[in-house]
């Protein structure tokens, strides 16, 4: 079956280090999202890539990084830069047609 | 500047009663709306969407309806279940290639 795998589901860090966090699709997408979910939020856009090697900020970048470096995978580096880290973060794959498909989420704490 | 809005955080409704969930949006270059679902602790699920060129899709017991000139959106379920409990997004987009700009979402409880 195609779909969105995000790993790990949970993912603990302690302050001052980077944490990377994976998005893998098998659906053959070209465009590729990360979101943060806080409550009252909404969905946050943080990078976004629309092809391979080409990424762009989203809404809320500072202190995030990503690569595009093969179609599948869209990885997100949360850096010790981000001064709160803490919250639901989601990978989307689109294929411009329609909307996104979305994985299930990384549960991210900073202990 | 928020261009999707959903103002109301929640509703809460009772079983087999009519639910509405409304959605605005400030950007007349919006041509395609979606309505996403989500679970706690899962990824959002995509629910019904609507072209500009439309005003009403219809999907079993899910309705959107899209009223252009005042720039309004709304859900209907009907009838509501209490499975149907969940946050709702609306989205929207500005062509086929553009990303797509969320609200804040509404908490939807539906009582047994």
């Amino acid at each position: 079956d195609g779909g969105i795998t995000q790993s790990p589901k949970y993912l603990f860090r302690k302050e001052g280090q980077n944490v990377t966090l994976s998005c893998e699709q098998n659906l053959n997408h070209d465009a590729m999202y990360w979101y943060r979910q806080d409550p009252g939020q909404g969905l946050r856009l943080i990078y976004y890539s629309q092809i391979v090697n080409d990424f762009q900020k989203g809404d809320i970048a500072e202190g995030y990084s990503v690569s595009r470096e093969k179609k599948e995978s869209f990885p997100l580096t949360v850096t010790s830069a981000q001064k709160n880290p803490t919250a639901f973060y989601l990978c989307a794959s689109s294929p411009h047609r329609y909307g996104y498909t979305f994985g299930s989420g990384t549960r991210l704490t900073v202990v | 500047d928020q261009q999707v809005k959903q103002n109301s955080p929640s509703l809460s409704v009772q079983e087999g009663r009519i639910s509405i969930l409304n959605c605005d949006y400030t950007n007349s270059m919006f041509d395609y709306f979606l309505w996403y679902k989500k679970y706690p602790a899962e990824g959002p699920t995509f629910l019904i969407s609507i072209s500009s060129i439309k005003d009403k899709n219809e999907d079993g017991r899910f309705t959107v309806f899209l009223n252009k000139s005042a720039k309004h959106l709304s859900l209907h379920i009907v009838p509501s279940q209490p499975g149907d409990s969940a946050v709702y997004f609306c989205a929207a987009r500005m062509s086929r290639r553009s990303k797509l700009t969320f609200g804040k979402g509404i908490t939807l409880s539906v009582r047994p």
